[in-house]
């Protein structure tokens, strides 16, 4: 089916570890976003890419980089892991002009 | 800075009422507003989309309103279902082409 695929769906780490989170995309879609999702804080973005080529910090950026491949897709890396990034992740992209969002079915991450 | 607030944070009601979400956010000048659902350990599924120049959107049972010159849109359910126990977020994007500004989300649940 068409849409975001994240990957891995589940990771623990221990602290100091490295990591990428995968995110790809079908639907030849522009922009691409990475959120986190604490419990109580809703959904904080992190990094986002308007076009391939181009990145843009969020609100929360630090302790991570990204990476747009290419047009379908875009990675989140972690170069330190450390326990305040224990979340889960959500990859979203959206078509050029378009105003729907769709989202991926989320990396839960657990750094201990 | 866009901040968008939801209210309440938790809500429990029984099965066959009519119930309203709430949300408001600091910056009136918003490109749209769009609520989603996410159940327990999964994504975001998008509900209803309601642009800048308009004042509400329908899709089944559900109703959203908004008044950008106060700040605000509520979610209306109608005759609610143990189905619609979720998650249901707010978010609004202030222009064209800026992510999406979450709240943190009302937990819904509807009780047979």
């Amino acid at each position: 089916n068409a849409g975001v695929t994240q990957t891995p769906k589940f990771q623990v780490l221990k602290t100091g570890q490295s990591m990428t989170l995968q995110c790809a995309q079908d639907m030849n879609h522009n922009s691409m976003y990475w959120y986190r999702q604490d419990p109580g804080m809703g959904l904080r973005l992190i990094y986002y890419s308007a076009s391939e080529g181009t990145t843009d910090k969020g609100e929360v950026p630090n302790g991570y980089n990204v990476s747009r491949l290419n047009k379908r897709e875009f990675s989140l890396r972690l170069e330190s892991a450390a326990p305040s990034q224990t979340s889960v992740y959500f990859c979203a992209s959206r078509a050029e002009g378009a105003d729907g969002y769709t989202f991926g079915s989320g990396t839960r991450l657990t750094v201990v | 800075k866009q901040e968008v607030t939801q209210i309440p944070a938790a809500l429990s009601v029984p099965e066959g009422e009519n119930l309203v979400l709430n949300c408001s956010f600091t910056d009136s000048a918003i490109y749209n507003l769009q609520w989603f659902r996410q159940d327990p350990g999964k994504g975001l599924t998008s509900l209803l989309l309601i642009q800048s120049s308009q004042r509400e959107q329908t899709s089944g049972r559900l109703n959203a309103s908004l008044d950008k010159s106060s700040g605000r849109s509520t979610l209306y359910i109608a005759a609610s279902q143990p189905g619609d126990s979720a998650t249901y977020l707010c978010a609004v994007r202030v222009a064209g082409n800026t992510p999406l500004v979450f709240g943190k989300g009302t937990r819904l649940s509807v009780i047979a």
